[in-house]
């Protein structure tokens, strides 16, 4: 498989701030980058889907303006949680994707705490 | 109803068992099935990839599609207590731009 890196693995920050998460497939071009959030013991929920150079797509439900991303090459995606509240804490994960079902990897994800 | 249903488990199982995981689903658009491993606080890894209806093993791994009864499975044979994660069923539809619509994951805890 694709290595996917994740930056930073762990992040805890005060509420009303703003967190930029970097994601990185490190050896394929990603098309395609998809992220998304995991609570505890609950599974994976597609936040938003985007293409390189495009506007990301997002799911029902997620706010487009406090989850802002960038996907500006094949090879980095940044998902950014502005004004951040507790209710914000989860699991984020990016899958980057060369274009097909069975080329979607994932990253190690990044666990945000938001106090 | 969810799109696809899993049992959350958890499922305790001695060192050496077969291990059945399940999934269903509602959405007859579904062709590409994955069963993807997650450790604890770690990304999904894909063990499984499957294209439609059919089986495919690799190593002590079983994948089954049955798509008329819009059923899969994963069997893991001589279980042990390093496959002790969750795994997620996951799958998608050509026309979703492939989109992964998953399961709520089952914990398997294999004892030594």
């Amino acid at each position: 498989g694709a290595v996917v890196s994740q930056h930073p693995s762990w992040v805890i920050c005060k509420s009303g701030t703003s967190v930029k998460i970097e994601c990185r497939s490190l050896d394929f071009q990603a098309t395609t980058m998809f992220w998304y959030r995991q609570f505890p013991k609950q599974s994976l929920m597609l936040m938003a889907t985007s293409n390189e150079g495009s506007k990301a797509t997002y799911e029902q439900g997620v706010e487009k303006d406090k989850f802002l991303i960038n996907h500006a090459s094949l090879t980095l995606s940044t998902l950014t949680v502005t004004s951040a509240h507790p209710e914000d804490s989860s699991f984020y994960i990016c899958s980057p994707s060369g274009g097909a079902a069975d080329t979607q990897y994932f990253g190690p994800g990044t666990r945000l705490t938001v106090l | 109803q969810k799109e696809v249903e899993q049992d959350p488990g958890p499922l305790s199982v001695p060192e050496g068992a077969i291990v059945s995981l399940n999934c269903t689903y509602s959405n007859s658009a579904f062709q590409y099935f994955m069963w993807y491993r997650q450790y604890s606080r770690k990304g999904p890894e894909l063990l499984m990839y499957t294209y439609s209806s059919g089986n495919k093993e690799d190593g002590r791994f079983t994948a089954q599609v049955d798509k008329s009864s819009k059923y899969i499975s994963l069997f893991i044979r001589d279980s042990q207590p390093s496959d002790s994660a969750t795994y997620l069923c996951a799958m998608s539809a050509m026309d979703s731009s492939y989109k992964l619509i998953f399961g709520s994951g089952t914990r398997l805890l294999v004892r030594p």
